[in-house]
């Protein structure tokens, strides 16, 4: 559980879509997770996906899960330039949580 | 605001010192973590408590680290005779976890941390 992968950079134009993808190597993960941080401080909860669900909307995010492959994206529709930060998966064993090295997703306007 | 705080937000010291973080989680949260998360990088699981007991700590925690939990309720981290490499922001979440692995999702409510330069 706590090999979690994710690429570095994204860079979209405001408006577009934005797709964050993350591989995970734990099979036995309950949950799984993204979590957004913007510059000087902690990771906010965005949404999260139980490890039965392939796909779960909210608002401009969707999240999609293949267990088979072990990966997980994120998926935000009309991204805006409030959206820069860096996104995070994480996955949760038992009590234990595994980050990822997260994304730097940059809105250019 | 009934968030996870923590206290210092920022501490520069010198090598060889000793230095204390506090953690306030979220009231009704029984499970307290502590992460370091260093640039360019994932927090990094260091340990962390259910209720006051520690039920695990990560292999990055070297025996300069020690946490504690008193009453189950606030909790602190000192990093005793501090190194360069110490340097790093560390972070506590806590999350309504039960004794039951798993049960809930119990997802991770982050501070804003406590970032740590050691000169």
């Amino acid at each position: 559980g706590e090999d979690v992968e994710q690429s570095l950079f994204l860079s979209v134009r405001e408006g577009d879509s934005s797709v964050i993808n993350c591989t995970y190597t734990d099979s036995s993960s309950t949950y799984l997770y993204w979590y957004k941080q913007e510059p000087g401080a902690g990771l906010q909860l965005l949404t999260y996906i139980f490890s039965n669900m392939d796909m779960k909307q909210d608002q401009r995010l969707t999240v999609l899960l293949n267990k088979k492959d072990k990966h997980l994206s994120l998926r935000i529709a009309d991204t805006q330039t409030g959206d820069s930060a860096i996104y995070f998966c994480a996955e949760k064993t038992r009590v234990k949580f595994y980050f990822g090295s997260g994304t730097k997703l940059n809105v250019k306007p | 605001d009934t968030g996870v705080s923590q206290d210092p937000r920022h501490k520069i010291t010198k090598r060889g010192q000793n230095v204390t973080f506090r953690c306030d989680p979220i009231s009704e949260h029984n499970r307290l973590y502590w992460y370091r998360q260093t640039l360019g990088q994932g927090p990094e699981f260091l340990t962390y408590f259910q209720n006051e007991a520690q039920l695990e700590k990560s292999r990055l925690l070297s025996d300069r680290f020690s946490a504690e939990r008193p009453k189950g309720s606030f909790s602190t981290l000192e990093i005793q005779r501090t190194e360069q490499g110490d340097s790093a922001m560390y972070l506590c979440a806590s999350s309504a976890g039960s004794l039951l692995a798993g049960v809930g999702t119990g997802e991770l409510f982050f501070g804003e941390g406590s970032r740590l330069t050691v000169l």
